[in-house]
């Protein structure tokens, strides 16, 4: 079975302050993506990262980082130095190859984060 | 930004009217998505598109249809509103149906059938 599991609900931090959203999933595949996204109070979803199941490298772009760990398979997201800008609900997802036209996403809950000044 | 347009933003509805929600994109993408956002399911996939007339059902596709007779627009019906429909509707488009491949969404619609 394949699954995206994001136990955090809900986190509430003050600004400045550094966070860490966790995600795990679970897939038998070798080969499978993995996705953080954004969606702020607007609405829309906006993609943030995508790393691929053979390059375990962690990312950083500005405030955000990522660490992937294939052992523990999580693929874990931090930011540092928290904004109010960043209060949004994030999702984290799983993609996998899939013969013919679709691919399935596979899509945690959401983890609703809370920057307050 | 990608040129993503849902419409409208908000509707009410009664139990058992049909409904129409509209995706409209300028990216010229080939595959387009709808999905549902509920509370305790995150994002269920309803119907996707690979091409003009080309659509086929999502995860949970039941009471819904849809219809792609140009690139740009993809329609979603609720044929007979329930109840169970009331959600948030977001339409994504992506250039290619690949496993990697990262979608661009819409602001979503808000649909609240009584």
């Amino acid at each position: 079975a394949q699954k995206v599991t994001q136990a955090q609900t809900e986190i509430s931090v003050v600004e400045k302050e550094d966070v860490t959203l966790d995600c795990v999933y679970e897939t038998r595949d070798t080969t499978y993506y993995l996705f953080w996204y954004k969606q702020p109070p607007s609405g829309e979803l906006v993609f943030l990262i995508r790393r691929n199941s053979f390059d375990e490298q962690n990312e950083i772009s500005g405030r955000y980082s990522w660490n992937f760990q294939k052992s523990t398979s999580s693929f874990n997201f931090t930011i540092t130095a928290s904004q109010v800008v960043d209060s949004a609900v994030y999702f984290c997802a799983l993609s996998t190859p899939w013969a013919g036209n679709n691919r399935k996403l596979i899509w945690g809950l959401g983890t609703s984060l809370a920057v307050n000044p | 930004d990608a040129g993503i347009t849902q419409s409208p933003r908000h509707k009410v509805t009664e139990t058992g009217t049909p409904v129409t929600l509209r995706c409209h994109q300028t990216e010229n993408h080939r595959y387009m998505y709808w999905y549902r956002q509920d509370p305790g399911h995150g994002l269920r996939l309803i119907h996707y598109s690979y091409g003009v007339k080309d659509t086929d059902k999502g995860e949970v596709s039941d009471g819904y249809s849809v219809s792609r007779s140009k690139t740009e627009d993809f329609l979603l019906t609720l044929e007979s509103a329930t109840s169970s429909q009331t959600s948030v509707y977001f339409c994504a488009i992506s250039s290619n149906p690949n496993a990697n491949e990262k979608l661009f969404f819409g602001s979503g619609t808000q649909l609240s059938v009584l």
